[in-house]
């Protein structure tokens, strides 16, 4: 079965820092990888997904994530981030080669700092 | 292109009643999955339905059903509420197609309190 960690529950952040939001996941096949961002009281938005090819995945808003086979791992960063970024993300993996559901990572609240 | 649409956005029941949401998916997605989503719990799958059949469930008790139309559109029900079904329940849909990633597009939500 696959699980999705994200070992960070809230990472405060200044302004205009940058940031790295960690996700790591176990899966004993292939898997498809996603970040997802939820502004308050909003469903979840689609940021980027790995499905193959090139490890680095650039999004929306600036956002980028490199997957790392050998640590199973799929870190979101961002440069420089504005007020706005401030919001849950979840990290979410699904297996390449079956129906079944996306698993979703607790998430991780960021705060932008003014 | 219209994205997932989820009805009511708010809504307020009494322990006891059931409730009923709907979705629509984006046109020419065939699947639909709903997950609940609560501060401790975080977000959990419900269920998943592609072309009016159950594919996928989640482990929630048979209080909580779904259905999907031939147009793809789902409902699900909740029946005799309890306090801890308060959560805002998401819907989501995809093309149902596994080369593309299968990747889902959520609506913004229901909002359901019981009280």
């Amino acid at each position: 079965a696959q699980s999705v960690t994200q070992l960070d529950s809230q990472v405060p952040v200044f302004e205009e820092a940058p940031v790295e939001l960690r996700c790591n996941y176990s899966s004993s096949v292939s898997v498809y990888l996603f970040w997802y961002v939820q502004y308050p009281n909003q469903g979840l938005q689609l940021l980027l997904k790995y499905l193959s090819g090139s490890t680095l995945v650039k999004g929306i808003n600036g956002f980028e994530a490199e997957f790392n086979k050998s640590q199973t791992s799929f870190h979101l960063r961002k440069p420089s981030v504005h007020i706005s970024d401030t919001a849950e993300y979840f990290c979410a993996v699904r297996r390449k080669t079956s129906y079944d559901k996306v698993i979703f990572g607790p998430g991780t609240s960021l705060s932008v700092i003014p | 292109k219209a994205g997932v649409t989820q009805t009511p956005r708010y809504l307020i029941k009494t322990r006891g009643q059931q409730v009923t949401l709907s979705c629509s998916p984006i046109s020419g997605h065939r699947s639909v999955s709903w997950y609940q989503q609560t501060p401790g719990q975080g977000l959990q799958f419900l269920f998943e339905y592609f072309s009016e059949t159950q594919r996928n469930k989640g482990n929630f008790p048979g209080r909580f059903s779904g259905r999907q139309f031939s147009n793809s559109r789902s409902e699900m029900n909740v029946s005799t509420l309890e306090l801890g079904d308060s959560a805002l329940y998401l819907c989501a849909s995809s093309s149902g197609d596994l080369s593309s990633g299968n990747t889902i597009y959520f609506g913004e939500g229901s909002w359901l309190t019981v009280v």
